[in-house]
């Protein structure tokens, strides 16, 4: 059984440039959720999303930050023009639909975002 | 916006010791969820509580849900040197009726002293 699988692991990007950042959740889940993690914080919510739609979006970025999650394909969580504020562990978490267990949310690895 | 707070910060232990960490909340959650972080990867989940009250049990590791609702522990026994790691509480409110992101404490490093 594969888990929630990140690509890349790690993405360096200069200042101004856009930065994509792919999440598969786990198979039969349908609920993604992603994350932003600064050093020796703890993960802070940014959005959740189900197939083709944007359920909770209160922690996102209103500027420069946006994520999606199509029918067909992973989640992308995209960040344009990225300044160095925007260096962080980025996370995606999956969570099967329905049922107690849908409260239970699995990480991937991660994307460890560093802008030069 | 939401903060949970967890203590301590850091716990330096001798291996074998037991553990105990715990958060607290000034608002309330309906489900609370513990996890472990290694380095350079993501959170991985131990326990998760659904009722004001439960003890959960997951081997070495016991967690209770607070009677408010406002807080949660984690107890660890017997430790031993792969207990090492950041672990965070994480509560979560589906106030829309459903699952919802979570609200994640800053996290208690947990180091075992030779």
């Amino acid at each position: 059984n594969a888990g929630v699988m990140q690509n890349p692991r790690h993405l360096v990007r200069r200042r101004g440039q856009e930065a994509r950042l792919r999440c598969s959740p786990m198979k039969g889940h349908s609920h993604v959720y992603w994350y932003r993690q600064l050093p020796e914080e703890g993960l802070k919510f940014m959005v959740y999303l189900q197939k083709e739609n944007i359920i909770d979006e209160s922690g996102m970025p209103k500027e420069r930050f946006s994520a999606e999650f199509p029918k067909e394909g992973p989640s992308i969580l995209r960040i344009q023009q990225v300044v160095r504020g925007d260096s962080a562990a980025y996370f995606c978490a999956s969570s099967p639909r329905g049922g107690k267990s849908s409260y239970e949310q699995y990480f991937g690895p991660g994307t460890r975002l560093t802008v030069t | 916006g939401q903060q949970l707070n967890q203590s301590p910060q850091s716990m330096f232990i001798q291996e074998g010791e037991d553990v105990s960490m715990n958060c607290t909340s000034s608002s309330i959650f309906n489900t609370w969820l513990w996890y472990k972080q290694d380095p350079g990867e993501g959170p991985v989940l131990l326990i998760a509580l659904y009722k004001a009250g439960e003890l959960t049990s997951n081997g070495r590791l016991t967690a209770q849900f607070g009677i408010t609702r406002k807080d949660s522990f984690l107890n660890i026994s017997a430790s031993i040197p792969s207990d090492v790691g950041i672990y965070f509480c994480a509560g979560q409110k589906f106030a829309g009726g459903g699952a919802d992101g979570l609200t994640f404490g800053k996290g208690t490093h947990l180091i075992i002293q030779p």
